[in-house]
Order: structure tokens, then C-alpha cells, then sequence
């Protein structure tokens, strides 16, 4: 079975400065996707970053960029320039193409001004 | 597109009533998927669809449970007889297997079972 660890249950940052949100899973696939997504108060679960593990390189998104390790089974997520509407929890998943989508428990992520 | 629409927002019943949850799922979209969110057990899928079939259930809880697919834009989810353990945050979802694979989800209901 899959799963997806996230090891930081609660995590912080100043405003502006960078942190990095930890991900493992766990898997014998070789084709699979990973994604962070972003879950603020309102509860709207929002994607910050998709990778597919078929590629080398890190996925970007502006401010948003990936450390993924495929055999070391790590997808690190890290934030630059952290923005208060960065505080939100972060959700780490892992998906077989096709099939469902598995979660990590999740981290809380606080930016102070 | 107005995204996956889920309905109520918020609900609020007494143990043992019947609640039904639904949703609409992206247009054009073939899998629909039914997490429930709790701050214990986090984020669980609890069934999913492939063209309107249910592939795995395995994660509902009991046969309290059930959802249907009766057409591609509905989906419901029913719990009866309801119980305060099944307060949580009720998260309908859709992706296109053939388009990209991430999974875009509704604005969930909260369900509080008293």
C-alpha cells in the first residue's frame, strides 16, 4: 500500500523569509504523481504544485518550488519570501495515474509578521 | 467552469436521522472521489468513481454509508442512521483521467451529527 508521510506536524515562519515543508511516501511504482496542496481557513483544498516522476527536474511555481528525491522517496516543498497568505495547512499526496489520491497528515504552517 | 459544487455547505442533524451530501463534479471529468476530513484521522478517501462505476469503497466506514453515481455531473453520499462520530468535513472530488491527474475539490460540508 501507498503511503505519505509528512513529519512536521506544525511548522513556522517569518514573513518573508523561506521555509521547507518535508514529505516521504512510500512505494514500488516507478510511474506516479505527487502534489502539494494548500488548505487555509476557508477550507478550500488549493494545488500549489504537481510533479510527475517520469521528470528530473524540480517542478516551480513561483514562489513555490519542489526538492523531489525519487529514490529517496522525498518530495520536500519549499516556500520562498513567505507571505502571511501563506499560512495555511499543507498536504502532501501521491497518486498512481488513474486511480485515487493519498494523503499525508498534513502541516500546519504559521507565518509571523 | 464553476469548479466541483457541493451541497449543503453546513449541516446540522441529530443522531439517527438520515443525511444525504452531494455533489457535482467538473464537467467532463470521469472520477469522482469522496474524502472525509477529521483532526484525528485526516483526510480519508472513502470511495471513488470511474465513469459513474465505483471502483473501491473500501474506505467507507460501515454500511451506514453509501454513495451513488447515478449519472456523470451527480454524485451523492448517504449516511443513515447518522451517529456524532461522523461529524467531520465531507469532501467531494473530480479529476479527468485523460487531461492531467490532479484531483480539484469542492468547498466540502460540514456535517455536525448531535
Amino acid at each position: 500500500a501507498q503511503t505519505v508521510t509528512q513529519s512536521q506536524p506544525e511548522m513556522s515562519v517569518q514573513e518573508a523569509e523561506t521555509v521547507t515543508l518535508s514529505c516521504t511516501y512510500d512505494t514500488s511504482e516507478s510511474d506516479y504523481y505527487l502534489f502539494w496542496y494548500k488548505q487555509p481557513p476557508s477550507r478550500q483544498m488549493i494545488l500549489v504544485i504537481r510533479q510527475e516522476a517520469y521528470k528530473q527536474q524540480n517542478a516551480t511555481e513561483n514562489r513555490f518550488s519542489v526538492n523531489f528525491q525519487k529514490a529517496a522517496k522525498s518530495f520536500s516543498l519549499k516556500i520562498s519570501d513567505s507571505q502571511l497568505g501563506d499560512a495555511a495547512m499543507y498536504f502532501c499526496a501521491y497518486k498512481l495515474p488513474a486511480l485515487d489520491m493519498r494523503f499525508g497528515a498534513g502541516t500546519r504552517l504559521t507565518v509571523k509578521p | 467552469d464553476a469548479g466541483v459544487i457541493q451541497s449543503p455547505r453546513h449541516e446540522v442533524t441529530e443522531m439517527g436521522q438520515e443525511v444525504t451530501l452531494r455533489c457535482k463534479p467538473i464537467s467532463g471529468h470521469d472520477y469522482l472521489f469522496w474524502y472525509r476530513q477529521t483532526m484525528m484521522r485526516g483526510l480519508e478517501l472513502l470511495i471513488y468513481f470511474n465513469n459513474n462505476v465505483p471502483i473501491d469503497d473500501s474506505g467507507m466506514p460501515e454500511d451506514r454509508f453509501s454513495a451513488k453515481m447515478p449519472n456523470a455531473s451527480f454524485s451523492t453520499l448517504k449516511i443513515q442512521p447518522s451517529e456524532p462520530r461522523d461529524s467531520a468535513v465531507y469532501f467531494c472530488a473530480s479529476s479527468s483521467g485523460t487531461l492531467g491527474t490532479e484531483a480539484f475539490f469542492g468547498q466540502g460540508t460540514r456535517l455536525t451529527v448531535v
